[in-house]
Parts: C-alpha cells; structure tokens; sequence
C-alpha cells in the first residue's frame, strides 16, 4: 500500500481562495519535498524541508515540516491561475528494503476558476 | 542548463514486445531513478541505482529490469510488454543524499 498519503486527490477554488494539501506518512522522514507538476509537464521541484517543526515560505506558498517528521503541509494564499497544476509531497526515509528512498504522495490535483 | 533526457516522448509497443526506456543525465548524479506515473496513484519507484553497476528494487519492480553501465545512463527495460505497464515513465537524477529530483519530460508507452 501507498507509504505516503496525501490529501485530498483533488480540490478546485476560485481564484483567491486559498489552498491546502496535507501528507502523512506511517514512517519518520529525513527530509520532505515538494513537487509541482503542471498539466502536460513533468515534476518540478519547489523546496525541501529538513528539522522538526520547520516552516517555509516562498511568496504565496507556505510549507510545513510536523513535529514528529511524519506529516507536512502546503498551504497557497489566494490563489491565482498560474497555481493549476498537481502538487506532490514526496517523503524521504529508510523504507523497506534497506536503503533510503524518495516515495511520492499520490498527489492533488489543483483547479482554479477565474 | 542542467538536463534528464529521455530517449522517447511516445512509444506504442505490441504485449509481448521487449521495450528499451533510455535515460540520460548531463549532472554527473550519482542518484537515478525510474518512477511510473498513473493517474489517482502518483509516482511509483520500480528501480534506483546510487552508483554504477549498483541497482535496487523500488516498490513495484515486477516486470522490468535496469540496466547502469555508466553514471550518466539509466535504462529501463520491459522484457515482455503487457498492457499493464501501458504507462508514463519519468526518469530522475539527484546528487547524494536524496535531495532534489531533476525529471525527465516522459515516456508515454501504450502497449496494446
């Protein structure tokens, strides 16, 4: 089964509203990324976060690391258009098999109506 | 500019057909990696290497195999295509330490 969950599969807003995918994983991570993948496109990465707790922001995007590193957030403030697209978080640990791997959320997918 | 080339946008192959997925990378990465991407399921890992020569299963390798002769290269292969591995493909490269994924545009692979 999926190691990472993320939450919901799908949102749509309009624009301004804002925005908020949420991943949780049965395992504690060493690090945490996020993705954006615009229709048509293939995954970029937007950030990385490290420590327990840890909070980061990039203009509207605000990113969260949980306490226990097992969770994370992404949060858009007032949407805009330029936002459609899926966002991944992908959670790094020691998974089964003995070596550390980067496992994808199943991502949201983002619609915004102007 | 830093690169992943995959060697096909678009395939379609026949089922039982062997199937090369080529990838390349101009980052000196010691990281590759080949994901497949289905709608509602994200991105799933069949294989990574972390070195030359060095290969490892992901979560869901049945099917294929890979090859990494040379750091720049990472192929995946479909010894007998079925149609459900009728798929995008994406390949990635990192440095060490599992941090930043470089993708690949993507193979889109129908197998009929």
């Amino acid at each position: 089964g999926q190691q990472v969950m993320q939450i919901p599969q799908y949102q749509h807003v309009q624009e301004g509203e804002d925005f908020t995918t949420y991943c949780n994983s049965s395992t504690t991570l060493s690090n945490i990324q996020w993705y954006k993948q615009r229709p048509g496109g293939h995954p970029v990465f937007l950030i990385q976060l490290v420590k327990s707790g840890e909070v980061k922001k990039q203009k509207r995007l605000t990113f969260q690391f949980g306490e226990a590193k097992k969770n994370s957030s992404l949060h858009i403030t007032a949407t805009q258009t330029t936002d459609v697209g899926t966002y991944f978080c992908a959670g790094a640990a020691l998974f089964s098999g003995g070596y550390n791997k980067l496992i994808f959320g199943a991502g949201t997918r983002l619609a915004v109506h102007p | 500019d830093v690169k992943v080339t995959q060697s096909s946008r678009y395939l379609v192959k026949r089922t039982g057909e062997k199937v090369f997925l080529e990838c390349v990378q101009d980052m000196d990465h010691e990281n590759m990696f080949w994901y497949r991407q289905d709608p509602g399921l994200g991105l799933r890992l069949i294989y990574f290497s972390y070195d030359v020569k060095m290969k490892e299963k992901g979560d869901i390798p049945e099917g294929y195999s890979v090859s990494r002769e040379k750091k720049e290269r990472f192929s995946l292969i479909l010894e007998s295509a079925s149609t459900n591995q009728t798929s995008m493909y994406l390949c990635a490269s990192s440095q060490p330490g599992l941090g930043e994924l470089f993708f690949g545009e993507g193979s889109r692979l129908t197998v009929l």
